[in-house]
Order: structure tokens, then sequence, then C-alpha cells
């Protein structure tokens, strides 16, 4: 089962940050934060991954909690192609296999 | 880099019938994976290879189903005696070990609808 808990849905407006959230209170030390998005009928994309410092990378922020109980993904200026199914997930940092996916959080980017 | 391709993008077959999909990996990546999503649902994982030895698979992959990496390139993923309940969207992604953490990515995906 996904170890992590979103919002089915949210809203933002074109042009403003979208704020997504993330709780995972059972997180232990070696588990890392990753998110993913999946554009309708296309294959989920990478955004990015942390395990306690802030991340930022071209697509995206992602702050961590001082207790890594929870996250947020930022995407500084939402467009109309940013309406997605964010998924977030935990993963234990040596883990090579399988990806755990809840059902994410439907952001719909209105103009 | 083309990045990973999938066929069929979409096949409908008959119950009963048996279908066979094809994925192929970024080059260099030595990992592949199988996951499976219906409708409203996340991505559920199905199986995965490290070069061509299979290394894991899920319990939803069920007798019928049989996954094969031959060379350690191409997969190809075979349902048999095909049920309403395996339509769905097969989708494959792959990965380069780099020992600490991995990023997959996905293909399109090959949506099968059993009739």
């Amino acid at each position: 089962d996904a170890k992590t808990t979103q919002p089915p849905s949210m809203d933002c407006a074109e042009g403003r940050a979208a704020n997504l959230p993330c709780n995972h209170s059972t997180i232990s030390g070696n588990e890392y934060v990753y998110w993913y998005r999946q554009i309708h009928s296309q294959g989920p994309q990478y955004i990015i991954h942390g395990l306690k410092n802030n991340e930022t990378n071209e697509m995206a922020s992602l702050i961590i909690t001082e207790d890594r109980k929870s996250s947020t993904l930022i995407l500084p200026h939402a467009t109309l192609r940013d309406t997605a199914v964010y998924y977030c997930i935990v993963r234990d940092g040596g883990s090579q296999g399988n990806l755990i996916f809840g059902k994410g959080t439907k952001l719909s980017v209105k103009p | 880099d083309t990045g990973v391709s999938q066929n069929p993008r979409h096949k409908i077959t008959k119950r009963g019938q048996n279908v066979t999909f094809r994925c192929d990996p970024i080059s260099e990546h030595n990992r592949l994976y199988w996951y499976r999503q219906t409708l409203g649902q996340g991505p559920e994982f199905l199986t995965y290879f490290q070069n061509e030895a299979q290394l894991e698979k899920s319990r939803l992959l069920s007798d019928r189903f049989s996954a094969e990496r031959p060379k350690g390139s191409f997969s190809t993923l075979e349902i048999q005696r095909t049920e309403q309940g395996d339509s769905a969207m097969y989708l494959c992604a792959s990965s380069l070990d780099r020992g600490r953490y991995n990023e997959q990515f996905f293909g399109p995906g090959t949506r099968l609808t059993v009739l």
C-alpha cells in the first residue's frame, strides 16, 4: 500500500504557484520522497525527489518539513500544460525495485 | 535518445485470446519495469528485470502473465487466455542502476481492451 496521503484534487489559476501537499507520517530515516506526474494518456514523468533538504530543479521545488512527516511540491508558475495527476511516493533509498503509487492529486490549472 | 517506446499503443481482443506487448527501454538502461493501470487508479507494479534476470514479481502477476527480457534489451509481456478484468493500460519503465536511487522513465503505455 502507498505510504502517502494526498488530496484527491486541486485547482490553480494559470501563472500562479501550485502547492501540492503530501503527508507521509510513517516515513523512516532512509526513505526518500519522490514526485511523479501523469498527464492524460501518457506515462508518468519524474519531477523531483528529496531526503530531508529542500530541493529545486527546472520543473519544481520540493519542501520537506523538519520532522519529514509531510512535504509540498511547488510549481512556481503553473501553466495549462501542468494539468495532470501528481503522485507523491515514499521509497527506501536503497531500494532498486518498484514504485508504489497511490491515487495522487488531480491538479487542474485554469485560465 | 528516443525514450521508452511501447507497441502496440492500443490492442482490442476477445476474451480468451492471447496478447503480447513489447517494450523498448532507453538503450543504456539495465532495469526494466512493467506496471498496470486501471481507470482512476495509480500504476500498480507487476514485475521488473535487471538485465535479463527477472528479479521481482507482484502477486498481481497471475500464471496467465509472463514477461521476458531475453537479451537484456527489449521486453515482452504476454497475457494468455485474456479476461475482461485484464483491460487496463500496461506501462513499461526503465532506469539506470546508480546504486543509491533510480529515476524511472516511463513509456506511453499499451491500452488493452478485452471484449
